[in-house]
């Protein structure tokens, strides 16, 4: 069964840090990628996502994520994050040509930065 | 503004009693969605429905069951034969259920059973 793992639980950083947020699926196929963000108090939305193409995945807010296919891995990075950063972000991942119903989330990583 | 309501934000219940939670959409979207939500388990489906009157399972439908009888409106049903109903709620919704169509989700809600 497809699996998808987020390594870290809760990150803590300082503004301007750079964030890199690990996110491993467990799938030999080809996939698709999403990385959902929730900020306190809102719902979850999309951050951005990875169909085929350039590997390297720009979305709103100065976020990217780089596919890794050799690693299995979907990376959400950020240079310099800001206070507003602060929330709850989720990896997750279905194989291609599926569908909705097949989206599979991992548990999720909190971040919270200090101003 | 578009969006999608579940309703009420906090519902508690007495263990043994079935309890509906409301999701209604506004975004003319055809498929629809249940997720459950606990601490450090990231989100799980329940349920899932494509097209008014259809609905399949989802990863967790034991204790659940939902109904699809108008495209707006998607309600889940706990039953008392869930084992753990404590926990947070959402409704997403998409217009079409292809991965190109993303998930738009509701704001939740908490379900506290006792």
């Amino acid at each position: 069964a497809q699996s998808v793992s987020q390594h870290n639980h809760h990150v803590i950083l300082s503004e301007a840090a750079s964030l890199e947020l690990g996110c491993n699926y467990s799938y030999g196929g080809t996939v698709n990628l999403f990385w959902y963000v929730q900020y306190p108090g809102q719902h979850l939305q999309l951050l951005l996502k990875y169909f085929s193409g350039d590997p390297l995945v720009k979305g709103i807010k100065g976020f990217e994520a780089e596919f890794i296919k050799s690693k299995f891995s979907f990376n959400l990075r950020k240079p310099s994050v800001q206070w507003s950063d602060t929330a709850e972000y989720f990896c997750a991942v279905s194989h291609y040509g599926g569908s909705q119903g097949n989206l599979i989330f991992g548990k999720g990583t909190k971040l919270s930065v200090k101003p | 503004d578009g969006g999608i309501t579940q309703s009420p934000k906090y519902l508690f219940r007495k263990e043994g009693q079935n309890v509906t939670l409301s999701c209604e959409q506004n975004l003319n979207h055809d498929a629809m969605y249940w997720y459950r939500q606990d601490p450090g388990q990231g989100l799980r489906l329940i349920y899932y429905s494509q097209i008014v009157n259809d609905f399949q399972k989802g990863d967790i439908a034991e204790g659940y069951s939902v109904s699809r009888e108008k495209k707006e409106s998607f309600p889940l049903t706990v039953t008392s034969a869930q084992k753990n109903p404590t926990a947070f709620y959402l409704c997403a919704s998409s217009k079409m259920t292809g991965m190109e169509s993303p998930l738009h989700f509701g704001n939740g809600t908490r379900l506290t059973v006792t």
